[in-house]
């Protein structure tokens, strides 16, 4: 059973354009979640980050929101970069727990 | 520099031989994990260590083993007994109590 679910196992958009990465999760103890951005053979890179309290994390060109009714949160890039090209993972944990649980990841592609 | 090291960054074993994956830390954090990453898929948590000489299983510790003697150092043994152990392994820390983790670069083992 996914808990973590990223549906879209690609997206392509043009230089300059926003990137809008979508993650839904079924567990509703889930009161932390995180982006990881991977490029590939190299370890994933923590980029961005919100609590259940929240709905709304901004950092530069990284934008995330969270919307509990809907267990659904994205990741919003603006303007996209061609070096922003990787995959990106969605991760959840759930109170003092220290597992994070992993999305299967987004191929995002920016075309120059 | 702080970081997370793995040592080798390409493996290779024959099928029934046990194999030690390193993972080295730098950075004084408390929590280590193991994660094994196959195409298409997510990560998937091996096991965990929250302090020196404790470890958990993760979602799929079956075939394999680990140790926590030092705060630095969480290796992993891949044994005969996985049945799948080609892959792309993931060590990551983290300070106790927060759920941002931070990865190695990651050594992809593979099994003939």
């Amino acid at each position: 059973d996914q808990q973590v679910k990223q549906n879209s196992p690609s997206l392509s958009v043009q230089e300059g354009r926003i990137s809008i990465l979508n993650c839904d999760y079924t567990n509703s103890m889930f009161d932390y979640f995180l982006w990881y951005k991977k490029y590939p053979a190299e370890g994933p890179t923590f980029l961005i980050s919100i609590s259940s309290i929240k709905d709304k994390n901004e950092d530069g060109r990284f934008t995330v929101f969270l919307n509990k009714s809907a267990k659904h949160l994205s990741l919003h890039i603006v303007p996209s970069q061609p070096g922003d090209s990787a995959v990106y993972f969605c991760a959840a944990s759930e109170g003092s727990n220290y597992k994070l649980t992993f999305g299967k990841g987004t191929l995002l592609t920016v075309n120059p | 520099d702080g970081g997370i090291t793995q040592s080798p960054k390409y493996l290779f074993r024959k099928e029934g031989q046990n194999v030690t994956l390193s993972c080295e830390q730098n950075l004084n954090h408390d929590a280590m994990y193991w994660y094994r990453q196959d195409p298409g898929q997510g990560l998937r948590l091996i096991y965990y260590s929250q302090i020196v000489n404790d470890f958990q299983k993760g979602d799929i510790a079956e075939g394999y083993s680990v140790s926590r003697e030092k705060k630095e150092s969480f290796p992993l043994t891949v044994t005969s007994a996985q049945k799948n152990p080609t892959a792309f392994y993931l060590c990551a820390s983290s300070i106790q109590g927060a759920d941002e983790q931070y990865f190695g670069p990651g050594t992809r083992l593979t099994v003939t």
